[in-house]
């Protein structure tokens, strides 16, 4: 167990609409990081976050948005859905740099 | 464009014997590298790294090399068990805040 929770799981959803994925970081983590799995690509990185604010932002689409609350855990919203978003998106958290970032299980969005 | 290459989508080795796992990278800025080791329905979690000045790291069964002049790292895994069937993604940093992933290869430990 990485103390990285993210929900929902899993999640189907049509093409057209919104959705919103939640991660809880590390007790004392202020960063955040979310990553993109496409099939059989790598993790894309998207966005990172750091105790409230955006820090570093990676091919994340204008569709997509994320935020990151005072009690540190982080939303990652994803609006008119393409099939192409089908993915596992991972969320990330560390006390320090991206090297030392711990992963959480994923959640699997499938748009149909 | 991919910075960042796994070219064996796939690797399958008898227990005891050595895997080896090989990554490219194109970027010469990319200063520190990590293996990452995921089993199904799980997030990646990390396993041995090394920073650019070295050429070597070790951690018990497992040791990553670094060929600079060649952009080439490998991983190493001897003996290698059943247990360590998962995939295994490389990635980089060049010291910013995002790490750049290859796209994993597979390994399979035959028992």
């Amino acid at each position: 167990d990485s103390g990285v929770t993210q929900t929902p799981k899993h999640l189907i959803t049509a093409t057209g609409q919104r959705v919103t994925l939640r991660c809880s970081p590390r007790s004392g983590d202020l960063s955040v990081y979310w990553y993109q799995q496409s099939l059989d690509q790598g993790l894309q990185f998207l966005i990172q976050y750091y105790n409230g604010e955006e820090r570093a932002k990676g091919n994340i689409l204008e569709r997509f948005s994320a935020q990151q609350f005072p009690d540190l855990h982080s939303e990652l919203n994803l609006s008119s859905l393409e099939l192409g978003d089908s993915a596992l998106y991972f969320c990330a958290s560390s006390a320090t740099g991206a090297n030392e970032a711990f992963f959480g299980q994923g959640t699997r969005l499938t748009v149909v | 464009d991919q910075q960042v290459k796994q070219n064996s989508p796939s690797l399958s080795v008898q227990e005891g014997r050595i895997s080896i796992l090989n990554c490219d990278y194109t970027n010469s800025m990319f200063d520190y590298f990590l293996w990452y080791k995921k089993y199904p329905a799980e997030g990646p979690t990390f396993l041995i790294s090394i920073s650019s000045i070295k050429d070597k790291n070790e951690d018990g069964r497992f040791t990553v090399f670094l060929n600079k002049s060649a952009k080439h790292l490998s991983l190493h895994i001897v003996p290698s068990q059943p247990g360590d069937s998962a995939v295994y993604f490389c990635a980089a940093n060049t010291g910013s805040y995002q790490l750049t992933f290859g796209k994993g290869t597979k390994l399979s430990v035959i028992p």
